[in-house]
């Protein structure tokens, strides 16, 4: 597609739920990368996956975030057992590769609502 | 904890004035990047410069960066109202992939 997109725009969970957040990055992007932005913060640095290199989770809050980007491309966040906490818009980004000087392309993002 | 910290939180101008907003910085970077979001929703990548560049230019953008002082600022100028947005500062760090946004300044370009 044109740009990074994110499914779906918005979820409401009850807490204790487990959510799957996809996205999809540009086509032929290398790097992808899940930022979490709380109301009024900046972004929080999650995950990045760099083709097929371990991924970079040192931005995960807790062990019950996960994700995976299956043949280089799609990538799902898992949040198991959701808390009121983990509400927030939930963004992706893609890039050609992974490189700071690389430009980062975000997606619309999943605003999550845990109640 | 947030690498950069932008400044004014927020701002609010009339049109056709000039909009500057500050970014701070806590530790050395590789770069120092400037995204713009509407509505809390995707950010969209406006101007990046490097470590070894004091300023950049881009149509109404113009970035500057002292990295004795580590900070930055951004300028737009003959602001519209379609500027109206939250901007973020995002810096990177040699030996890391991951960028470090601040918390933003929010814009609101009065017609």
């Amino acid at each position: 597609g044109a740009g990074v997109s994110q499914s779906p725009s918005n979820k409401v969970t009850e807490k204790g739920k487990d959510v799957e957040l996809r996205c999809d990055p540009i086509s032929g992007h290398t790097a992808l990368y899940w930022y979490r932005q709380s109301l009024g913060q900046g972004l929080e640095f999650l995950i990045y996956f760099q083709g097929n290199s371990a991924p970079d989770k040192s931005g995960l809050p807790s062990d019950r975030f996960s994700a995976e980007r299956t043949g280089g491309s799609v990538s799902t966040l898992t949040i198991q057992r959701t808390q009121q906490e983990d509400s927030a818009v939930y963004l992706c980004a893609s890039s050609l590769v992974a490189g700071l000087r690389e430009t980062q392309y975000f997606g619309p993002g999943t605003r999550l609502l845990v109640l | 904890s947030q690498q950069g910290e932008e400044d004014p939180q927020a701002l609010s101008i009339q049109e056709g004035e000039n909009a500057t907003m500050n970014c701070s910085y806590k530790t050395s970077i590789n770069n120092l990047q400037w995204y713009r979001q509407n509505s809390g929703r995707g950010l969209v990548h406006l101007i990046l410069i490097r470590s070894n560049e004091r300023e950049k230019h881009s149509g109404r953008l113009r970035v500057t960066l002292d990295t004795s002082k580590k900070s930055s600022s951004l300028l737009i100028t003959a602001s519209r109202a379609a500027d109206t947005a939250s901007y973020f500062c995002a810096t990177g760090r040699a030996g890391s992939y991951q960028l470090t946004f601040g918390k933003g300044t929010k814009l609101s370009v009065i017609p």
